[in-house]
Order: C-alpha cells, then sequence, then structure tokens
C-alpha cells in the first residue's frame, strides 16, 4: 500500500532555532516528492520538488533532502520565524499514477514561539 | 506565478441545502482539476478529478449525486455539495496541475472552503 508517513506529529521550537522535519515513503514507482506549507485555513503552497535525482534542494531558509534508496525525505528549517508557524505535508508522487497521482502525508504541526 | 483562486473561502448553511464551490485557474488553462476534502489534522483526501468537457471521475466511497461537479470551461471548476447534513462540514480545497498531465508539472492549490453546516 502506498504510505508516506510524516514525523514528528508536531513541533514547537523558539524562534531563530533550526528543526527539521521528516518523511519516510514507501509509494512505488516513485516519480517524484514535494514539501508543501499550508497555513491554517489555507491552501498548500509549494515549497520544493524532487526528483529521483535530485539529493538537496533549496527554497530560502527550507533546504529539503532526499534518499531514494531508504525512501527518506527530511525538511531543514533554518532560523526559524514566527511565520514559519504551520504544517508541512510531504506528498508523493508515484510515476503513472491514475487521478493526481499523489499521496498524502498527514503533515507536521509546527509551532515556532517568541 | 500561477494562481489557483477558490471561492467562497467559508460559507454557513442549514442543513438540506445546497452549497456550490468555485475553483479558477486565474493565469493558465486546466483541463484538469482535482477536489479534496481535509479534517482538522488529517491529510487531503482526493474526492475526486474534475475533466473539462467531460464526467468528473470520483474516488472510491464518494457520492457522485452527493458531490456534483462540473468543469465547463478551462478555468472553472464548481463543486456543488447537495442536500448537505452536518457531517459533510469539512475544510475543501481545489488543485490544478500547470502543465497538464506532466506529473512533474506543480500542482497549484485553492485557498479552500471552510463549509460548516448547521
Amino acid at each position: 500500500k502506498n504510505q508516506v508517513e510524516q514525523s514528528p506529529q508536531s513541533l514547537i521550537i523558539l524562534e531563530g532555532k533550526n528543526c527539521t522535519l521528516q518523511c519516510n515513503y514507501t509509494v512505488s514507482p516513485f516519480s517524484n516528492l514535494r514539501w508543501y506549507k499550508q497555513d491554517t485555513g489555507r491552501g498548500p503552497v509549494s515549497l520544493t520538488i524532487m526528483t529521483f535525482s535530485e539529493n538537496t534542494k533549496s527554497n530560502g531558509r527550507y533546504t529539503a533532502t532526499l534518499d531514494a534508496d531508504t525512501k527518506q525525505s527530511s525538511l531543514h528549517i533554518t532560523a526559524s520565524q514566527l511565520s514559519d508557524s504551520a504544517s508541512y505535508i510531504c506528498v508523493v508522487s508515484k510515476s503513472g499514477g491514475g487521478a493526481d497521482g499523489l499521496t498524502f502525508g498527514k503533515g507536521t504541526h509546527l509551532i515556532i514561539q517568541p | 506565478g500561477a494562481v489557483v483562486s477558490q471561492h467562497p473561502s467559508w460559507v454557513i448553511c442549514k442543513s438540506g441545502t445546497s452549497v456550490k464551490i468555485e475553483c479558477r485557474s486565474l493565469d493558465f488553462q486546466a483541463t484538469t482539476m482535482f477536489w479534496y476534502r481535509q479534517f482538522p489534522k488529517q491529510s487531503l483526501m482526493l474526492m475526486a478529478t474534475s475533466n473539462e468537457g467531460s464526467k468528473a471521475t470520483y474516488e472510491q466511497g464518494v457520492e457522485k449525486d452527493k458531490f456534483l461537479i462540473n468543469h465547463a470551461s478551462l478555468t472553472l471548476s464548481t463543486l456543488t455539495v447537495t442536500s448537505a447534513h452536518p457531517e459533510d462540514s469539512s475544510f475543501y480545497i481545489c488543485s490544478a496541475r500547470v502543465g497538464g498531465e506532466l506529473y512533474n508539472s506543480p500542482l497549484h492549490f485553492g485557498n479552500g472552503t471552510r463549509l460548516t453546516v448547521t
């Protein structure tokens, strides 16, 4: 069964600190992996998209890594800001998959405290 | 960048009434749009695929007569929740993929519609 597991479920850190969110998946055949940021009551916004051959991709203070062998990805947030408080969703795309071909993780709820 | 606009952002309706939610691609054409439902602290669940000019494709367990989808143009898809009940209260989100059927192309989401049925 295609699954995407994210950890931790929730995380609270102080403003200015770094944090790393984890995503493990069993989706096969793999096409790509995306990280989205979802503010409360809003739709998800894309942060990064990584294909099989990419190990690292950065978007400002966000850096995503991908290990396609172990089927693991991480999202590292550097120098966190209050506006980083949101849910971060890992989404894995199945190669040639029907419909949207996507499997969504449940997200990590991140709270940045001043 | 590509933008998907969803309207309304929130709606409260009485049980038994119908509610229409619109999803528009503002600066690109979308032959395919997707409708999701999200419960608190849960992941997005795909409800159906909206296909321009043809019938929508519904995921298993989603009642097509209850969740009517119309994709009359390349920039507009609508989801109508018919005879709404309190259990239909949820966050509904649409998305569209820039680049058609290229699975590596970006998937852009609307800002969602919070539906509350009283």
